[in-house]
């Protein structure tokens, strides 16, 4: 399958400072990313869609302004977690897909957020 | 809104046949994903319905009815690397994927 890679694998950072996550497509055009935010024995939560070249579009109750999502190419989307808080501690997710309605969604590793 | 449920827990014996169930309400449907996840890792792509009917992988298999918004997850001969959660997920009219709640199985020798 194709590979998306997440960078970085965790993060541990200060409170009121950001911290930036990268996903990229190794072998595919992702023209679709998607954000995703995982709790403790939770199930994954979609945070934001973002399509190449246009502004991200967020889930109810996830603040735009908070979570800055960049995805300035067919291979790279950044999300970047500002004034971070204890409470922003989570898993976070990447998946791509090459925009292809009904296509399989591939997942970056994962970034384990702790803020401190 | 969308909505996808999952039981939370289920415990099988190794060898032994389990069946996840997935039931879902959403605003557009383009297909349903299952994935399989280990505690920290991302989840790894299962199998995939669009139409209704069973798609058979190996030990896996899956089956989708969508009149009745209702898919299972299947998996045949258990092995204890089988222990993991699974992840009901609906792709909607814009190529979200929405996830299920998650199902954490347990094998048991």
């Amino acid at each position: 399958g194709a590979v998306v890679s997440q960078h970085p694998s965790w993060v541990i950072c200060k409170s009121g400072t950001s911290v930036k996550i990268e996903c990229r497509s190794l072998d595919f055009q992702a023209t679709t990313m998607f954000w995703y935010r995982q709790f403790p024995k939770q199930s994954l939560m979609l945070m934001a869609t973002s399509n190449e070249g246009s502004k991200a579009t967020y889930e109810q109750g996830v603040e735009k302004d908070k979570f800055l999502i960049n995805h300035a190419s067919l291979t790279l989307s950044t999300l970047t977690v500002t004034s971070a808080h204890p409470e922003d501690s989570s898993f976070y997710i990447c998946s791509a897909t090459g925009g292809r309605p009904n296509t399989e969604a591939f997942f970056g590793q994962g970034t384990r957020l702790t803020v401190v | 809104g969308q909505n996808i449920d999952q039981p939370t827990e289920m415990t099988a014996t190794e060898g032994a046949i389990v069946q996840i169930n997935c039931t879902y309400q959403t605003s557009g449907f383009n297909g349903l994903f299952w994935y399989q996840q280990h505690a920290g890792e991302a989840p790894t792509f299962l199998s995939y319905n669009v139409l209704d009917g069973l798609e058979e992988k190996g030990r896996f298999s899956s089956f989708l009815s969508r009149s009745k918004g209702y898919s299972y997850l299947l998996l045949k001969e258990l092995q204890m690397k089988d222990s993991a959660s699974y992840l009901c997920a609906v792709q909607t009219g814009a190529n979200n994927l929405f996830f299920g709640t998650g199902t954490r199985l347990t094998v048991i020798p």
